[in-house]
């Protein structure tokens, strides 16, 4: 079936530190690829996203591109900060399956000073 | 602020009980999408609504059940509570429900089940 995979966490790195979280799919069809961020005690907020392959997706200095030849849609981020401290998602969208998002288990990331 | 809201934020019931959780979508949005998230299972989708109408079903058992009314904010009824639906449940919307933007999604109702 339908389904994503991510990189287990938890990752920990040093601030002004490059992050890199891989994601993997599997897909029946052509989907659309996001990356949701879960901030402590905070519900889920869209990070970025790509509707096609080849699609470069980007946000607050986070980047992401939708890899159909690999299914694959690594984030990643040249220099992360303490604020960036979060668990995030890997998750997609098929437009045949009444659009549910199917998430990825999760990486959590803790940036130290 | 995505623009969904969810009551309540937080609920703390017995096992046996019944609880109703309620979710406002965006304004326009038609479509309403029910997740769990747990510990142990991640996020979960349960079960999705599209203009009054149930569109998909997931790993929802048969103790819960859920509508979407006419004015499109819908409610998730968990019965016969056990300790394991202690968990976090989140509601999102989209405008239709079959095109291929994002979710956005409400701040959860976290209820913890004693």
């Amino acid at each position: 079936g339908d389904s994503v995979t991510q990189m287990e966490g938890p990752v920990t790195l040093s601030e002004e530190a490059f992050l890199t979280i891989n994601c993997t799919y599997t897909a029946t069809g052509y989907p659309s690829l996001f990356w949701y961020v879960q901030y402590p005690g905070e519900g889920l907020q869209l990070l970025l996203k790509a509707t096609k392959a080849d699609d470069k997706g980007s946000n607050k200095g986070f980047e992401a591109t939708y890899r159909k030849e690999t299914t694959s849609f690594h984030l990643e981020k040249g220099s992360v900060q303490v604020s960036d401290s979060a668990v995030y998602f890997c998750a997609l969208r098929l437009y045949n399956q009444g659009g549910k998002l199917i998430f990825g288990q999760g990486t959590e990331l803790s940036v130290k000073p | 602020d995505s623009g969904v809201t969810q009551t309540p934020k937080h609920l703390i019931t017995a096992t046996g009980q019944r609880v109703t959780l309620r979710c406002s979508p965006r304004s326009g949005d038609l479509s309403v999408y029910w997740y769990q998230q747990s510990l142990d299972q991640g996020l979960q989708f349960l079960i999705q609504y599209y203009n009054g109408e149930e569109r998909a079903k997931g790993n929802i058992l048969e103790r819960f059940s859920a509508q979407q009314f006419p004015d499109l904010h819908s409610e998730l009824n968990l019965s016969s509570l056990e300790l394991g639906d202690s968990a976090l449940y989140f509601c999102a919307s989209s405008e239709t429900g079959s095109d291929t933007g994002e979710l956005f999604f409400g701040e959860g109702s976290r209820l913890t089940v004693l």
